[in-house]
């Protein structure tokens, strides 16, 4: 099993609509969870940081679901300028390795 | 402030020729990372300098060497380029490279280098 895996997308969905990904991960010892965003051709920035409790800033909602091994990022109104790949990333904590990076999902948002 | 500063932006090397991709990063992070970014391959990390003075192969670091010139900056040198080695390299730094939680792991990403080898 990979480290961390993500649906390749690509998700096309319409202004204004709602999207969620979910990410699964292997490590059960992992800590840190991110999301990060990549535009075409650009560098990834970080998103936002997922916490045990869940987290939301403003149309984005991060879910941690250790039970599972899974996280999730909700998009509430889509808008054009969300498309982009979405970058789930893991702190493995085992054997001091850095971050993992998913191969991210992809979205279009349609007008 | 700028960052994560990488040079060059882009360049073509015949195969066999060498290169020296620059990495420089002015936030006091400790640790700096090269990536190589490929369609369908997500980011995979080729070296890493979890601290100055200190570095460490990643997933894919054949082909590779790096140098941590100082705590500023992270060089990342193709001795005898290949074709397989065309891609987008990304810079990265953190302020710890692991088991700090967020924010000291959170990596800064510089804006990429594309390098395509003939």
């Amino acid at each position: 099993r990979k480290e961390v895996e993500q649906d390749p997308g690509p998700f096309n969905v319409p202004e204004g609509a709602t999207v969620a990904f979910n990410c699964t991960y292997s490590n059960s010892a992992s800590q840190s969870f991110f999301w990060y965003r990549q535009d075409c051709r650009k560098e990834p920035k970080l998103l936002m940081s997922v916490y045990s409790s869940g987290n939301e800033d403003g149309r984005f909602t991060a879910q941690l679901n250790r039970a599972s091994q899974y996280i999730s990022l909700l998009i509430r109104d889509s808008k054009l300028s969300d498309s982009a790949t979405y970058l789930c990333v893991v702190s493995p904590y085992s054997g001091n390795t850095p971050l993992v990076f998913g191969k991210g999902t992809r979205l279009s948002v349609i007008a | 402030n700028a960052g994560v500063t990488q040079t060059p932006k882009f360049q073509v090397l015949k195969t066999g020729q060498s290169m020296t991709l620059q990495c420089a990063q002015d936030m006091n992070h400790n640790s700096m990372y090269w990536y190589r970014q490929d369609p369908g391959m997500g980011l995979r990390l080729i070296y890493y300098s979890a601290s100055e003075g200190t570095t460490d192969k990643g997933e894919v670091p054949n082909g590779y060497n790096v140098s941590r010139l100082n705590k500023r900056e992270f060089s990342l040198r193709l001795e005898s380029a290949a074709p397989s080695q065309t891609s987008v390299y990304f810079c990265a730094s953190s302020e710890a490279p692991f088991s700090g939680g967020d924010p000291q792991e959170t990596q800064y990403f510089g804006p990429g280098t594309r390098l395509l080898v003939l």
